[in-house]
Protein backbone atom coordinates (compact mmCIF):
# COMPACT_ATOMS: atom_id res chain seq x y z
CA UNK A 1 0.00 0.00 0.00
CA UNK A 2 0.97 3.77 -0.38
CA UNK A 3 0.89 4.61 3.35
CA UNK A 4 0.74 2.86 6.76
CA UNK A 5 -2.26 0.82 7.45
CA UNK A 6 -3.54 0.11 10.84
CA UNK A 7 -6.13 -2.41 11.70
CA UNK A 8 -8.24 -2.26 13.32
CA UNK A 9 -9.75 1.03 12.71
CA UNK A 10 -11.75 1.04 15.98
CA UNK A 11 -11.84 -1.33 18.98
CA UNK A 12 -14.15 -1.54 21.83
CA UNK A 13 -12.90 -3.86 24.74
CA UNK A 14 -14.58 -4.80 28.06
CA UNK A 15 -12.05 -4.18 30.63
CA UNK A 16 -9.96 -7.58 31.68
CA UNK A 17 -9.75 -8.81 27.63
CA UNK A 18 -6.51 -8.96 26.09
CA UNK A 19 -6.63 -6.78 22.41
CA UNK A 20 -3.77 -7.07 19.54
CA UNK A 21 -3.59 -4.11 17.20
CA UNK A 22 -2.18 -4.41 13.92
CA UNK A 23 0.57 -2.10 11.65
CA UNK A 24 1.59 -2.74 8.38
CA UNK A 25 4.38 0.08 7.65
CA UNK A 26 5.77 0.71 4.29
CA UNK A 27 7.03 -1.42 2.29
CA UNK A 28 10.86 -1.48 2.62
CA UNK A 29 10.87 1.32 5.85
CA UNK A 30 13.41 -0.24 8.55
CA UNK A 31 12.26 1.29 11.23
CA UNK A 32 9.03 1.31 13.24
CA UNK A 33 7.23 3.10 15.64
CA UNK A 34 4.40 2.65 18.27
CA UNK A 35 2.88 6.08 20.12
CA UNK A 36 0.02 6.16 22.41
CA UNK A 37 -1.92 9.18 22.25
CA UNK A 38 -4.55 10.37 24.59
CA UNK A 39 -7.33 12.41 23.89
CA UNK A 40 -6.15 16.22 23.62
CA UNK A 41 -2.26 15.45 24.11
CA UNK A 42 0.53 14.76 21.95
CA UNK A 43 1.81 10.89 20.86
CA UNK A 44 3.76 9.36 23.79
CA UNK A 45 6.21 6.65 22.34
CA UNK A 46 5.75 3.33 22.96
CA UNK A 47 8.69 1.42 21.17
CA UNK A 48 10.91 1.04 18.60
CA UNK A 49 11.51 -2.11 15.90
CA UNK A 50 14.84 -2.01 13.62
CA UNK A 51 13.97 -4.59 11.14
CA UNK A 52 12.75 -7.58 13.56
CA UNK A 53 14.35 -6.00 16.53
CA UNK A 54 12.73 -4.27 18.88
CA UNK A 55 15.62 -1.59 19.93
CA UNK A 56 13.58 0.72 22.79
CA UNK A 57 11.02 -1.02 24.63
CA UNK A 58 11.39 2.38 27.39
CA UNK A 59 7.98 3.62 26.91
CA UNK A 60 6.11 0.60 27.30
CA UNK A 61 3.37 1.54 30.35
CA UNK A 62 3.81 -1.92 31.95
CA UNK A 63 4.42 -5.66 31.21
CA UNK A 64 0.88 -6.08 29.76
CA UNK A 65 1.86 -4.31 26.66
CA UNK A 66 4.08 -6.31 23.96
CA UNK A 67 5.13 -5.57 20.92
CA UNK A 68 6.40 -8.06 17.90
CA UNK A 69 7.29 -7.46 14.47
CA UNK A 70 8.81 -11.11 13.54
CA UNK A 71 9.60 -10.98 9.90
CA UNK A 72 10.31 -7.17 10.13
CA UNK A 73 7.34 -6.07 8.54
CA UNK A 74 4.35 -6.40 9.85
CA UNK A 75 3.88 -5.53 13.84
CA UNK A 76 1.19 -6.46 16.33
CA UNK A 77 0.95 -4.38 19.65
CA UNK A 78 -0.72 -6.43 22.18
CA UNK A 79 -2.57 -5.69 25.24
CA UNK A 80 -3.22 -8.19 27.84
CA UNK A 81 -6.22 -7.40 30.90
CA UNK A 82 -6.77 -3.99 29.21
CA UNK A 83 -7.97 -1.32 31.80
CA UNK A 84 -10.12 1.52 31.36
CA UNK A 85 -6.78 3.81 31.29
CA UNK A 86 -5.33 2.27 28.40
CA UNK A 87 -8.32 4.05 26.57
CA UNK A 88 -6.35 5.74 23.92
CA UNK A 89 -5.17 5.99 19.79
CA UNK A 90 -2.38 3.82 19.15
CA UNK A 91 -0.81 5.69 16.25
CA UNK A 92 2.27 3.52 14.46
CA UNK A 93 4.72 4.57 12.12
CA UNK A 94 7.80 3.88 10.04
CA UNK A 95 10.65 5.23 8.67
CA UNK A 96 13.00 4.42 5.85
CA UNK A 97 15.82 3.85 8.21
CA UNK A 98 17.64 4.47 11.26
CA UNK A 99 19.35 7.41 9.58
CA UNK A 100 16.43 9.57 7.65
CA UNK A 101 14.35 11.00 10.67
CA UNK A 102 10.96 11.44 8.87
CA UNK A 103 7.99 9.18 9.98
CA UNK A 104 5.08 8.42 8.53
CA UNK A 105 2.10 7.68 10.06
CA UNK A 106 -1.23 5.56 10.26
CA UNK A 107 -4.56 6.67 10.96
CA UNK A 108 -4.34 4.83 14.19
CA UNK A 109 -6.46 2.29 16.30
CA UNK A 110 -9.15 4.08 18.72
CA UNK A 111 -8.68 1.71 21.99
CA UNK A 112 -12.26 1.98 24.03
CA UNK A 113 -12.15 0.10 27.77
CA UNK A 114 -15.12 0.05 29.07
CA UNK B 1 9.16 13.65 31.93
CA UNK B 2 7.87 16.84 29.16
CA UNK B 3 10.84 17.10 26.94
CA UNK B 4 9.42 19.37 25.23
CA UNK B 5 6.78 22.57 25.97
CA UNK B 6 4.93 24.10 23.99
CA UNK B 7 2.74 27.05 23.81
CA UNK B 8 -0.41 28.02 23.28
CA UNK B 9 -2.72 25.22 23.49
CA UNK B 10 -4.81 26.84 21.37
CA UNK B 11 -4.75 29.27 18.81
CA UNK B 12 -7.96 31.48 16.86
CA UNK B 13 -6.10 33.68 14.00
CA UNK B 14 -8.05 35.80 11.58
CA UNK B 15 -7.87 34.30 7.83
CA UNK B 16 -4.73 35.82 6.36
CA UNK B 17 -2.66 36.77 9.62
CA UNK B 18 0.02 34.86 11.06
CA UNK B 19 0.01 31.95 13.52
CA UNK B 20 2.77 31.11 16.01
CA UNK B 21 3.48 28.05 18.07
CA UNK B 22 6.57 27.93 20.97
CA UNK B 23 8.70 25.54 21.88
CA UNK B 24 11.29 24.79 24.37
CA UNK B 25 13.13 21.62 25.00
CA UNK B 26 15.39 20.33 27.75
CA UNK B 27 17.68 17.87 26.39
CA UNK B 28 21.01 19.59 24.20
CA UNK B 29 21.77 16.30 22.12
CA UNK B 30 18.81 16.25 20.48
CA UNK B 31 19.46 17.14 16.72
CA UNK B 32 16.56 17.15 15.20
CA UNK B 33 13.18 19.42 15.02
CA UNK B 34 10.19 18.35 13.24
CA UNK B 35 6.67 19.73 13.37
CA UNK B 36 3.74 17.89 12.41
CA UNK B 37 0.18 18.28 11.64
CA UNK B 38 -2.88 16.41 12.45
CA UNK B 39 -6.41 16.29 11.55
CA UNK B 40 -9.19 14.74 13.35
CA UNK B 41 -8.87 11.02 13.00
CA UNK B 42 -5.61 11.00 10.92
CA UNK B 43 -2.27 10.56 12.02
CA UNK B 44 -0.08 13.43 12.51
CA UNK B 45 1.77 13.93 9.03
CA UNK B 46 5.32 15.88 9.02
CA UNK B 47 5.16 19.48 8.42
CA UNK B 48 8.61 20.80 8.08
CA UNK B 49 11.70 20.10 9.79
CA UNK B 50 15.52 22.03 10.86
CA UNK B 51 18.45 21.15 12.55
CA UNK B 52 20.40 23.03 14.84
CA UNK B 53 22.65 24.34 12.30
CA UNK B 54 20.85 26.22 10.93
CA UNK B 55 18.32 29.63 12.59
CA UNK B 56 15.56 29.56 10.05
CA UNK B 57 14.25 27.33 7.43
CA UNK B 58 11.34 28.56 4.97
CA UNK B 59 8.71 25.95 3.17
CA UNK B 60 6.40 27.48 1.12
CA UNK B 61 3.92 29.60 4.14
CA UNK B 62 5.78 27.69 6.87
CA UNK B 63 8.87 28.53 8.34
CA UNK B 64 10.48 27.62 11.53
CA UNK B 65 12.86 29.52 13.79
CA UNK B 66 15.18 27.93 16.00
CA UNK B 67 17.36 29.76 18.59
CA UNK B 68 19.43 27.11 20.34
CA UNK B 69 21.11 29.27 22.93
CA UNK B 70 17.84 29.64 24.29
CA UNK B 71 16.79 25.87 23.69
CA UNK B 72 13.65 27.47 21.82
CA UNK B 73 11.97 27.30 18.25
CA UNK B 74 8.55 28.19 16.47
CA UNK B 75 6.87 27.67 13.48
CA UNK B 76 5.11 30.57 12.04
CA UNK B 77 2.49 29.86 9.55
CA UNK B 78 1.62 33.14 6.98
CA UNK B 79 -1.31 33.64 5.24
CA UNK B 80 -3.33 31.29 7.55
CA UNK B 81 -6.00 29.58 6.07
CA UNK B 82 -9.30 27.97 6.91
CA UNK B 83 -7.91 24.76 5.98
CA UNK B 84 -4.56 25.04 7.98
CA UNK B 85 -7.10 24.75 11.24
CA UNK B 86 -5.58 21.41 13.02
CA UNK B 87 -3.48 20.65 15.40
CA UNK B 88 0.38 21.53 15.34
CA UNK B 89 2.89 19.04 17.54
CA UNK B 90 6.50 20.53 17.93
CA UNK B 91 8.78 17.33 18.40
CA UNK B 92 12.12 16.61 18.57
CA UNK B 93 14.34 13.71 18.19
CA UNK B 94 18.42 12.64 18.47
CA UNK B 95 19.93 10.17 16.12
CA UNK B 96 21.83 8.46 19.03
CA UNK B 97 21.14 4.77 19.58
CA UNK B 98 18.41 4.59 17.35
CA UNK B 99 15.86 7.66 17.67
CA UNK B 100 12.58 8.08 19.32
CA UNK B 101 10.84 11.23 18.29
CA UNK B 102 9.69 13.23 21.63
CA UNK B 103 6.40 15.33 21.27
CA UNK B 104 4.98 18.30 22.77
CA UNK B 105 1.26 18.46 24.03
CA UNK B 106 -0.14 19.89 20.93
CA UNK B 107 -1.63 23.16 19.56
CA UNK B 108 -5.21 23.36 18.34
CA UNK B 109 -4.96 25.96 15.53
CA UNK B 110 -8.56 27.55 14.04
CA UNK B 111 -8.65 29.97 11.62
CA UNK B 112 -11.59 31.41 11.35
CA UNK B 113 -12.52 32.75 7.63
Amino acid sequence: GAGVSQSPRYKVAKRGQDVALRCDPISGHVSLFWYQQALGQGPEFLTYFQNEAQLDKSGLPSDRFFAERPEGSVSTLKIQRTQQEDSAVYLCASSLDRVREKLFFGSGTQLSVL
Amino acid sequence: QQQVKQSPQSLIVQKGGISIINCAYENTAFDYFPWYQQFPGKGPALLIAIRPDVSEKKEGRFTISFNKSAKQFSLHIMDSQPGDSATYFCAASKNTGGFKTIFGAGTRLFVKA
